[in-house]
């Protein structure tokens, strides 16, 4: 039982650059989200989704791109990597919007 | 909209000594309230959660948790701390039923057990 895998585990990234951060749990859930980890911040919602084929954005979504073609895959594109989204990111599911989240290891991501 | 607030960035027990990690919230109806832990390194583990019933609420490692309606507030609390419950922990909030809503956290609080 896999849970929530998120890929890669590290990566560092030049400004301008895009990339796309992988997520995919399979525990059928379907809602699932990502997040961002800075000291001080907390944890603040980028994105998320209640379903495949819905996505809708969080408290801070400028810079990331999100899709949700099936259940199981929620992945984050960052369209022009920038320093200030030096960070690490959690990708998370859950059975329903009462059942705890399931959450990856994270992704340790830094912007030169 | 609905917010969260951990109002200390920092609580320091002694080992043994009964501990109280403080959440306020705000919502526009009844609340899903959450308790999360992050150890050094970590993931985020669920350490419990409130949905409705009754106001004490207990949950892993020997945590528990209550919720205040009128205060809005949902106060982690454990009888008698332990130098491994060291750790951040999170209290977050979603407003039940409510489409186009997700899981919002505060920003955390740090808690350290000395021995």
């Amino acid at each position: 039982n896999a849970g929530v895998t998120q890929t890669p585990k590290f990566q560092v990234l030049k400004t301008g650059q895009s990339m796309t951060l992988q997520c995919a749990q399979d525990m059928n859930h379907e809602y699932m989200s990502w997040y961002r980890q800075d000291p001080g911040m907390g944890l603040r919602l980028i994105h998320y989704s209640v379903g495949a084929g819905i996505t809708d954005q969080g408290e801070v979504p400028n810079g990331y791109n999100v899709s949700r073609s099936t259940t199981e895959d929620f992945p984050l594109r960052l369209l022009s990597a920038a320093p200030s989204q030096t960070s690490v990111y959690f990708c998370a599911s859950s059975y329903r919007d009462n059942s705890p989240l399931h959450f990856g290891n994270g992704t340790r991501l830094t912007v030169t | 909209a609905q917010s969260v607030a951990q109002p200390e960035d920092q609580v320091n027990v002694a080992e043994g000594n009964p501990l109280t990690v403080k959440c306020t919230y705000s919502v526009s109806g009844n609340p899903y309230l959450f308790w999360y832990v992050q150890y050094p390194n970590r993931g985020l583990q669920f350490l419990l959660k409130y949905i409705t019933g009754d106001n004490l609420v207990k949950g892993s490692y020997g945590f528990e948790a209550e919720f205040n309606k009128s205060q809005t507030s949902f106060h982690l609390k454990k009888p008698s701390a332990l130098v491994s419950d060291s750790a951040l922990y999170f209290c977050a909030v979603r407003e039940p039923n409510q489409a186009g809503t997700a899981l919002i956290f505060g920003k955390g609080t740090t808690l350290s057990v000395s021995s």
